[in-house]
């Protein structure tokens, strides 16, 4: 699977919209986008996940570069509620298996 | 409410005594999967499930064992436990074994081997 690349930490202001970026230079035609969070060491939550085209759900969207490079995923109006780490990966397509590894993530703080 | 519900929640128990952490979840997932996570090493995997009776190993998973009788069902046994199996456990589900098929998570078992 391809690595991701994610800032350590960013910071919010409550109500306005986060964007977290992701790197994902060596990333494969086949390989998807998920994004995750974890809240204080609760179960990892599914965000989004998406190939080639953005996505958007009642949670978040999800930009996709052209080149699928990179990703930004957006939080359109952030609550302290959102304050978790965001992990950013990608998945290999086929397989018998595929497993989630999780880097170190992105710890968003949202901000009163 | 679409969940995997994970039993117990949090575990003090000593060296040697075996225990079961139980998983199930009630969406008719074909995959399951068991997970570890440890501070400094991220999130790894123990066993997995493709279906019922299928199991087959993560990369972590000396001291463990797993069965899949039924398909909402996936528990995790730890027939010795010892301290070095201290650690956060999580159980995922999700529709197929595809990597277009996101999984979800249980709230997470705590356990503690002293």
């Amino acid at each position: 699977d391809a690595k991701t690349t994610q800032p350590p930490s960013m910071d919010c202001a409550e109500g306005r919209a986060a964007n977290l970026p992701c790197n994902h230079s060596t990333i494969s035609g086949n390989e998807y986008v998920y994004w995750y969070r974890q809240i204080h060491s609760q179960g990892p939550q599914y965000i989004i996940h998406g190939l080639k085209n953005n996505e958007t759900n009642e949670m978040a969207s999800l930009i996709i570069t052209e080149d699928r490079k990179s990703s930004t995923l957006i939080l359109p109006h952030a609550t302290l509620r959102d304050t978790a780490v965001y992990y950013c990966i990608v998945i290999t397509s086929g397989g018998s298996n595929y497993k989630l590894t999780f880097g170190k993530g992105t710890l968003l703080t949202v901000n009163p | 409410e679409a969940q995997v519900t994970q039993n117990p929640r949090y575990l003090i128990t000593v060296t040697g005594k075996k225990l079961t952490v139980t998983c199930s979840q009630n969406m008719n997932h074909e995959y399951m999967s068991w997970y570890r996570q440890d501070p400094g090493l991220g999130l790894r995997q123990i066993y997995y499930s493709m279906n019922v009776e299928v199991t087959d190993k993560g990369d972590v998973p000396e001291g463990y064992k797993v069965s899949r009788k039924e398909k909402r069902n996936f528990p995790l046994i730890l027939e010795s436990p010892s301290p070095n199996q201290t650690s956060l456990y999580f159980c995922a589900s999700s529709f197929k074994h595809l990597s277009n098929q996101p999984q979800h998570f249980g709230d997470g078992t705590r356990l503690s081997i002293l």
